[in-house]
């Protein structure tokens, strides 16, 4: 099993900055595919960044993901208001398809 | 635009059963890989199950040999069938599409099951 480590746990940031999330992986992802997801609270993910760095439908360019093999990066150039939300990264290359225990970002 | 609707979740007993379904619209559930993911109470999320188009499936070592997952095509329709029902099971659970090689590009909004006597 792939065990995906977040870093930090909790970030705290103004609007306006830069956020930069990382994602270890325990073993190489499998043709880099690693996806990042954004949850708020009461609702249910959202797909923004697959193929560790290719933006899903409608996501702004605000992000942007990087990486390959064992160590991933989700960065945020700008918060906006609505950016302040729990982000969870994910390999689904090799079963069992495994999550990160997530980074919140919380507005300082 | 595809949307998917959970609905099944309940309060149940350790050791009951429970049916999830996930009604889908805007594309055919046959020609996906669908998947349920489930997330406690305040925590994080964990992969339950996926099956393929051609109806292979396969599940999570905490869920396997209790949970099956199967779809009615004419009904547009993915299920859940949950036997055996943990203290540990209390999720919501979502269904998504993708799988596999595929990322979750669609959730549904979940639906809440809370095992406790």
């Amino acid at each position: 099993e792939i065990v995906l480590t977040q870093s930090p746990d909790t970030v705290s940031l103004s609007p306006g900055e830069r956020a930069t999330l990382s994602c270890r992986a325990s073993q190489s992802v499998t043709a880099n595919y690693l996806a990042w997801y954004q949850q708020k609270p009461g609702q249910a993910p959202r797909l923004l960044i697959h193929g560790a760095s290719s933006r899903a439908t409608g996501i702004p360019d605000s992000f942007s993901g990087s990486g390959s093999g064992t160590d991933f990066t989700l960065t945020i150039s700008r918060l906006e208001p609505e950016d302040f939300a729990v982000y969870y990264c994910q390999q689904y290359g090799s079963s069992p398809y495994t999550f990160g225990q997530g980074t919140k970002v919380e507005i300082k | 635009e595809v949307q998917l609707v959970e609905s099944g979740g309940a309060l149940i007993q350790p050791g009951g059963s429970l049916r999830l379904s996930c009604a889908a619209s805007g594309f055919s559930v046959s020609s996906k890989y669908m998947s349920w993911v489930r997330q406690a109470p305040g925590k994080g999320l964990a992969w339950v199950s996926v099956t393929y188009r051609d109806g292979m499936s396969f599940y999570s070592d905490s869920v396997k040999g209790r949970f099956s997952i199967s779809r009615d095509n004419s009904k547009n329709t993915l299920y859940l069938q949950m036997n055996s029902l943990r203290a540990e099971d209390t999720a919501m659970y979502y269904c998504v599409t993708g799988g596999v090689i595929l990322p979750y590009d669609s959730w549904g909004q979940g639906t809440l099951v809370t095992v406790s006597a």
